[in-house]
């Protein structure tokens, strides 16, 4: 079956670091990824999306390439702020599995002035 | 545009309440929603698949009738927890899925509704 695995937090950065979150998949077919974003007590905003290998998503200074090859989708921010603390959360749809969504455990991320 | 409206956003009752949730997309038309669950700190977990004019397909383990799902709209869900119990206090979260696209476009969430059962 499907399955999302990312790292593992939390983390905590100052700001203007580099921020990277591994993600990794197991999927039967050719499934789409996406990068949800959740800030304390609200629902998941779509952060970013890749569709096919070798797309390249990005969203407000967040990027994440689809690697067919390694079957990963890591998200990565060159300076990160404040204002993006918050839980990240690494998904797949799969078509073999009528495209529900599979999540990852999510990333709390930390970011200190 | 795809905003999806969920209401309430919290709730506080007594033991033996039941407690409706609504889920609506409000630009759009969503022939499929979803209804998740998620625990503090935890990710988020699929109860249920809510398709307009049909019966709602459940998760494993996801008891039917505790928690009934109607789709009656293009635009509207709802998520009744019936006569809930303080083991049901949790965040519930629903998404919706834009029609208009394949069936791969991507989820858009409402912001969640809090359930807290005294």
């Amino acid at each position: 079956g499907d399955s999302v695995t990312q790292m593992e937090g939390p983390v905590t950065l100052s700001e203007e670091a580099f921020l990277t979150i591994n993600c990794t998949y197991t999927a039967t077919g050719y499934p789409s990824l996406f990068w949800y974003v959740q800030y304390p007590g609200e629902g998941l905003q779509l952060l970013l999306k890749a569709t096919k290998a070798d797309d390249k998503g990005s969203n407000k200074g967040f990027e994440a390439t689809y690697r067919k090859e390694t079957t990963s989708f890591h998200l990565e921010k060159g300076s990160v702020q404040v204002s993006d603390s918050a839980v990240y959360f690494c998904a797949l749809s799969d078509r073999g599995n009528d495209y529900k969504l599979s999540f990852g455990a999510g990333t709390t991320v930390t970011v200190r002035a | 545009g795809a905003v999806v409206s969920q209401h309430p956003s919290r709730v506080i009752c007594k033991s033996g309440t039941s407690v409706k949730i609504e889920c609506r997309s409000l630009d759009f038309q969503a022939t499929t929603m979803f209804w998740y669950r998620q625990f503090p700190k935890q990710s988020l977990m699929l109860m249920a698949t809510s398709n307009e004019g049909s019966k709602a397909t459940y998760e494993q383990g996801v008891e039917k009738d505790k928690f009934l799902i109607n789709h009656a709209s293009l635009t509207l869900s709802t998520l009744t927890v019936t006569s809930a119990h303080p083991e049901d206090s949790s965040f519930y979260i629903c998404s919706a899925r834009d029609q208009g696209g394949n069936s791969n476009q991507p989820q858009h969430f409402g912001d969640g509704t809090r359930l807290s059962i005294l």
